[in-house]
């Protein structure tokens, strides 16, 4: 069975970019969630989709979207990239409510 | 604000030595709490904890919650210096949606 597969692995965009990446999750999981890992902040939740429907959203400015589409594969896009957006971005899967998130290899996104 | 605290942040121990990493938690409509390991990129799974005082076990890993005082503890014995990664908790939320509020992280090395 196929693990999450996050696409592109590495990055480097400039300030003022966008950037999309995808994630496709365990097949048939159906949430997915997506979270920026700093090393000064650790992991944060940036949000959570189901079925093509966003669920929840953390702390994170209107720059960061995202959206499912109906094969659960999942995109997020960060728009007017800043230095700060450097990061690696994890992509969660989940098979059901309350089930254990497995997570991606994450993409390592460099700002300059 | 919902909010996870690891304990020790880092720690160093030799191989053979037994660890008790601890995971306090603050957060609303708490649903489980989760550890993982990270080594390079993607967190591992290690356990999912939902009922207090039942032990979980996985080999020389083992892990507990105590519900009432809102805290977990993972214990490695005779570790070696395989298990030298970051040892993430996270606090699972319900309430319809699947978030995950993660903890600073441990980082473990163990030397030969």
């Amino acid at each position: 069975k196929a693990g999450v597969t996050q696409t592109p692995r590495y990055l480097i965009k400039t300030r003022g970019q966008q950037v999309t990446l995808s994630c496709s999750p365990i097949s048939g999981h159906r949430s997915v969630s997506w979270y920026q890992q700093t090393p000064g902040q650790g992991l944060q939740f940036l949000f959570e989709y189901f079925s093509e429907t966003q669920r929840n959203k953390g702390n994170f400015p209107g720059r960061f979207s995202g959206r499912q589409f109906s094969n659960s594969r999942s995109e997020m896009n960060v728009s007017t990239l800043e230095l700060g957006d450097s990061a690696l971005y994890l992509c969660a899967s989940l098979g059901g409510i309350g089930a254990e998130a497995f997570f991606g290899q994450g993409t390592r996104l460099t700002v300059v | 604000e919902d909010k996870v605290v690891q304990s020790p942040l880092s720690l160093v121990v030799h191989e053979g030595d037994t660890v008790t990493l601890n995971c306090s938690y603050e957060v609303t409509n708490f649903r489980s709490l989760l550890w993982y390991k990270q080594e390079k990129k993607a967190p591992t799974f290690l356990f999912m904890l939902t009922s207090s005082g039942i032990e979980k076990k996985s080999g020389r890993l083992s892990s507990i919650l105590d519900k009432k005082e809102l805290s977990s503890i993972l214990n490695i014995t005779a570790t070696q210096t395989g298990d030298s990664a970051i040892y993430l908790c996270a606090a699972g939320t319900q309430g319809g949606s699947e978030k995950l509020v993660f903890g600073k992280g441990t980082k473990l090395t163990v030397n030969p």
